[in-house]
């Protein structure tokens, strides 16, 4: 079973539309991380954000929010009124505890986003 | 700037001969790490580094070899023995190992004929 499950493989919206990627996650640690990263057309990915798992409050960023929900497992991803530069492939990761105070990062398989004009 | 380099951005080589990515870190962060990604597919991990003269085998490792001289740089080797090579590579790093934010480079495209 994937720890991380992106379940829409692609997405595509015209301009201004709101756009919600979703993300599943699976583990048995108390404490744990999640994060949304952003890779354009150009390959090198882009941190968005980072939250532990005993920090439920929600996060708004400007156009960019997050859900954050431990009893579905979900971290979800939302743009309000999106824009042609949010075209990207973007991925939820999950970094668990791995041995002693290792942490590892697992990528779930990335959503393509298109934001047509 | 701080920041991660990796050079070149892309590679070309011929089967059966080894190539060296280079990654250089000025964030003075301790952890390093080498992802492969290929097409449709999320980050694999490859090789990982905590500390200097130290580095641990991620997911993937098979064909591939690293160094940590510096803490500042990461040099990911790959080998003959790898089968399939042609891959993008990604290198990040972060403060240390305890779930923190990776910080990533901007890639090398390494293509093998």
């Amino acid at each position: 079973a994937q720890k991380v499950t992106q379940a829409q493989t692609e997405i595509s919206v015209v301009e201004k539309e709101d756009v919600t990627l979703d993300c599943v996650y699976e583990t048995r640690d108390t404490t744990y991380y999640l994060f949304w990263y952003k890779q354009p057309p150009s390959g090198e990915l882009v941190f968005l954000i980072r939250r532990n798992s005993f920090d439920e409050q929600n996060e708004i960023s400007g156009r960019y929010s997050w859900n954050f929900q431990k009893s579905t497992s979900s971290f979800n991803f939302t743009i309000t009124a999106s824009q042609v530069v949010d075209s990207a492939v973007y991925f939820c990761a999950l970094s668990e505890n791995s041995g002693g105070s290792n942490y590892k990062l697992t990528f779930g398989k990335g959503t393509l986003l298109t934001v047509n004009p | 700037d701080g920041g991660i380099t990796q050079s070149p951005k892309y590679l070309f080589r011929k089967e059966g001969q080894n190539v060296t990515l280079s990654c250089e870190q000025n964030l003075n962060h301790d952890a390093m790490y080498w992802y492969r990604q290929d097409p449709g597919q999320g980050l694999r991990l490859i090789y990982y580094s905590q500390i200097v003269n130290d580095f641990q085998k991620g997911d993937i490792a098979e064909g591939y070899s690293v160094s940590r001289e510096k803490k500042e740089s990461f040099p990911l080797t790959v080998t003959s023995a790898q089968k399939n090579p042609t891959a993008f590579y990604l290198c990040a790093s972060s403060m240390d190992r305890g779930g923190y934010e990776q910080y990533f480079g901007p890639g090398t495209r390494l293509t093998v004929t």
